[in-house]
Parts: C-alpha cells; sequence; structure tokens
C-alpha cells in the first residue's frame, strides 16, 4: 500500500516570491509520482511527473520537483509565482508495476498567491 | 476531444433518496475510476474498470454504493440510499492502457484525464 503526506495544507504566498510545496510518500514498491493542480470549480489537472530517468522533471508554466528516494521526497518548486497559479496542488503516487494505475493522492496544498 | 464527462455538474437531494452520477470517459480510454473528494479525507479512489470490467472496488465505502459500466463509453455511480454524509464532489478519471503482444495489460505509466466532478449535497 502507498501514502502521501502534504503537510501544509494551505501556503500563502506574494506574487513573484518563490514557492515550496512538501510531498513526501510511503510505499514498499517502486512508485510513479505525479503532482496534479486543482482550479476553482475545475477537475485535476496533471501538472508533472516523474517516472524515471533524470530525478528533476519541470512543467510548461516554471514549475519543477524533484524526485529524492532516500528522503522518500517528491517536492514541488516555483521560483517567482503568478496570481494565476492560485489553485490547489495534489501530490500523488501510483505503483509501477501492479495495481492497475491506481492513484493514491496526499490531502492537498491550497496555494494562495497574493499581490 | 471533449475531455471527460460528467453529469451532473451538480446535484441537491434528500437524505434517503437514489443518486445517480454518470461519466463518459474519452473515446478509446480503456480504464475508468471514480474518486470522491472530501475536506475530511481529500481524494480517494472509490473503484476502477478495466474494458468495462470492474478490477477493484474496496475504495466503495459500503453497500449503498453500486458503480456500472455497461458500455466503453457510460459508467455510472449510484448511492441508495444517500446519506448527508456523502455530500462530496465525485470525480471520473479515464485512461488508457494497452495490451501486450499475450493479451495482458502492458505495465507502466497511463496518464488518467479527469473531469470536472460532480458537487453533490445529501440535506
Amino acid at each position: 500500500a502507498q501514502s502521501v503526506t502534504q503537510l501544509d495544507s494551505q501556503v500563502p504566498v506574494f506574487e513573484e516570491a518563490p514557492v515550496e510545496l512538501r510531498c513526501n510518500y510511503s510505499s514498499s514498491v517502486s512508485v510513479y509520482l505525479f503532482w496534479y493542480v486543482q482550479y476553482p470549480n475545475q477537475g485535476l489537472q496533471l501538472l508533472l511527473k516523474y517516472l524515471s530517468g533524470s530525478t528533476l522533471v519541470e512543467s510548461i508554466n516554471g514549475f519543477e520537483a524533484e524526485f529524492n528516494k532516500s528522503q522518500t521526497s517528491f517536492h514541488l518548486r516555483k521560483p517567482s509565482v503568478h496570481i494565476s497559479d492560485t489553485a490547489e496542488y495534489f501530490c500523488a503516487v501510483s505503483p509501477v508495476t501492479g495495481g492497475g494505475n491506481k492513484l493514491t493522492f496526499g490531502t492537498g496544498t491550497q496555494l494562495k498567491v497574493e499581490l | 476531444d471533449a475531455g471527460v464527462i460528467q453529469s451532473p455538474r451538480h446535484e441537491v437531494t434528500e437524505m434517503g433518496q437514489e443518486v445517480t452520477l454518470r461519466c463518459k470517459p474519452i473515446s478509446g480510454h480503456n480504464s475508468l475510476f471514480w474518486y470522491r473528494q472530501t475536506m475530511m479525507r481529500g481524494l480517494e479512489l472509490l473503484i476502477y474498470f478495466n474494458n468495462n470490467v470492474p478490477i477493484d472496488d474496496s475504495g466503495m465505502p459500503e453497500d449503498r454504493f453500486s458503480a456500472k459500466m455497461p458500455n466503453a463509453s457510460f459508467s455510472t455511480l449510484k448511492i441508495q440510499p444517500s446519506e448527508p454524509r456523502d455530500s462530496a464532489v465525485y470525480f471520473c478519471a479515464s485512461s488508457y492502457r494497452g495490451r501486450g503482444l499475450a493479451g495482458g495489460p502492458i505495465s507502466g505509466y497511463n496518464e488518467q484525464f479527469f473531469g470536472p466532478g460532480t458537487r453533490l449535497t445529501v440535506l
């Protein structure tokens, strides 16, 4: 079984400031890692994913996340946030083999970008 | 592509009533997932189908919940009778999972695409 912990339920930040959203996971098997974003009244959208290879992955809108196997973490960062980044962010894992691509989600972090 | 379609977007009902949520997956996708999102428990997988067959329903909370997938383009999640604690946003997601030469599923990553959700309120 897998579990995902997002310790910060809310993160307020000023526009153009850097931000880090933390994610730690627990799993007895190898997993893929994901960050999903949910804008108000919308469904979840995949922001970025780690499947294999380079441990640093990037999204098209400036977010990046780094897989750290020893710390079982997959923190999300952005060097300079924009108002439009205000949303809820979910970290998720899925077993590499077996499990049918089931996603296990964290409880989410609400990012609120202020002027 | 229209994406995953869910209906209704909002549902308000009274305790004891039957509720049916509907989902149309992306054309060509063969895996379908139902999730529930609440403040207390976050996002939970309720059940998922592969090629219209329920594979894992261990997340279904109790017998009041049932899900069907009569064909590749339609699925329902039914709650009968509904209770106030069922109030949540219910998401449907779909993905494509290929098959290997021997006919078994190919392992590896298959992106799940989410619908906009159905917000259910049970009074």
